[in-house]
């Protein structure tokens, strides 16, 4: 079974520039979770969506945005990167069943802004 | 909106002794307490979970405990390999989201 990918591996971008992540789930998972882990720190909830909906969002500006496609993968979006949006993001699919959500992480995708 | 403090944030231990690592959470409604486990340049990987209609789980040289009372659940490594050293993070959820602590980076000295 393959598990969860992400593209690209690593993403150089301006300040200003917009930035596309993307993630795939394990087959049969219809959720996704994207973090952001900024060197040195935990795990920063960003978005969950689960069948193509948006289910919750972390504290986070507008500027960070993504959907789900019909085949259950996700895209987030960065608009108007600043220098701290630098981090590694991380996805995670899980098959929602309501309390208890195994989640399963992708590589992810390390985000530099210059 | 739910809190999650872990400590230590970091530990060292000698090859062979316990690791223990501590979280506590401010939301009665989490019900999920999984544990990750992220070595250097790796994705995090589940270790062991816990939920909260139990009190204790084991997996081999792995436990997790859980103290629903006092909002508490603690991660315990017996006989350490230098294996186990990496990045471990204790999370809660409701269901809804999960929160995760900040991490403890353990290191098993052989």
């Amino acid at each position: 079974e393959a598990g969860v990918t992400q593209s690209p591996t690593h993403l150089i971008k301006t300040r200003g520039q917009q930035a596309t992540l993307r993630c795939s789930p394990i087959s049969g998972h219809t959720s996704v979770y994207w973090y952001q882990q900024a060197l040195g720190l935990g795990l920063q909830f960003l978005l969950w969506y689960d069948e193509g909906e948006e289910r919750n969002r972390g504290n986070f500006p507008p500027r960070f945005s993504g959907r789900q496609f019909p085949n259950y993968s996700s895209e987030l979006n960065v608009n108007a990167l600043e220098l701290e949006d630098s981090a590694l993001y991380l996805c995670a699919s899980s098959f929602f069943r309501g309390a208890y959500n195994e989640q399963f992480f992708g590589p992810g995708t390390r985000l530099t802004v210059l | 909106g739910e809190n999650v403090e872990q400590h230590p944030s970091t530990l060292s231990v000698q090859e062979g002794d316990s690791a223990v690592i501590k979280c506590t959470y401010s939301d009665s409604a989490s019900n999920y307490f999984p544990w990750y486990k992220q070595e250097l340049g790796k994705r995090p990987q589940l270790i062991i979970d816990i939920r909260s209609n139990v009190g204790e789980k084991k997996d081999q040289r792995i436990a997790v405990t859980l103290n629903k009372t006092a909002k508490h659940f603690s991660l315990h490594i017996t006989e350490t390999q230098p294996e186990d050293s990496a990045v471990y993070f204790c999370a809660a959820s409701t269901g809804n989201q999960f929160y995760f602590g900040t991490g403890t980076s353990l290191t098993v000295i052989p």
